[in-house]
């Protein structure tokens, strides 16, 4: 159980144009969802807390109007890189708490990650 | 002042061995959970264990356990057995009570040897 999907799992765009990501908790349902961006051999980054059915919240230093979030309902977030640029290419990876009914619920799920390579 | 603080930036360790990795953490909240997560080369997060700071003991999950000291701030994850599926990087998190995100840190990557 728990298992939190991500699609595509790698893409490569041109500079300039939009790609979006979708987040799926496959097996349960999440209020809450993360997204965040990590480095080659870093850690991972919290870029934004994303609430389903209302805005989300963003780390300092993120862009709200380039990385859009919506969560759509309680097992679909998606984020959406806006005018991609070269420096925008990092591994995304979100990850999915479950809502608060079985002792499970304190711990956040991750899907695969999303490997994203602008030209 | 980091939160999450792992001071092993790789170990090494020989196949069927124990091994032990370190965390240290900072909070002023008195409730708080502690995770850690595995990273293999593919990318993917696998959560291994959770404790809770109210938890009376150490949380155990197969070849996992974390050695849980309150008083030193300190959640070490000890790998028993280790197998060679095991290489991989690995995370430690927090997070504290009212708080939805966790805190990482900067990760072990740990090499199991034949």
């Amino acid at each position: 159980g728990a298992v939190v999907s991500q699609h595509p799992s790698w893409v490569i765009c041109k500079s300039g144009t939009s790609v979006k990501i979708e987040c799926r908790s496959l097996d349960f349902q999440a209020t809450t969802m993360f997204w965040y961006r990590q480095f080659p051999k870093q850690s991972l980054m919290l870029m934004a807390t994303s609430n389903e059915g209302s805005k989300a919240t963003y780390e300092q230093g993120v862009e709200k109007d380039k990385f859009l979030i919506n969560h759509a309902s309680l097992t679909l977030s998606t984020l959406t890189v806006t005018s991609a640029h070269p420096e925008d290419s990092s591994f995304y990876i979100c990850s999915a708490r479950p809502i608060r009914t079985t002792t499970k619920s304190e711990t956040q799920y991750f899907g695969p990650g999303t490997r994203l390579l602008v030209l | 002042a980091q939160k999450i603080t792992q001071t092993q930036p790789g170990m090494f360790v020989q196949e069927k061995e124990a091994v032990t990795l370190d965390c240290t953490y900072d909070t002023s909240d008195p409730s708080y959970g502690l995770f850690w997560y595995k990273q293999p080369s593919s990318g993917e997060m696998i959560f291994l264990i959770y404790q809770g700071s109210y938890d009376q003991q150490n949380a155990t999950e197969g070849r996992y356990s974390l050695n849980f000291q309150k008083a030193r701030k300190s959640a070490n994850l000890v790998i028993s057995a280790s197998q060679l599926g095991d290489s991989a990087m690995y995370f430690c998190a927090m997070r504290e009570a009212g708080a939805n995100n966790l805190f990482f840190g900067t990760g072990t990557r740990l090499t199991v040897i034949p």
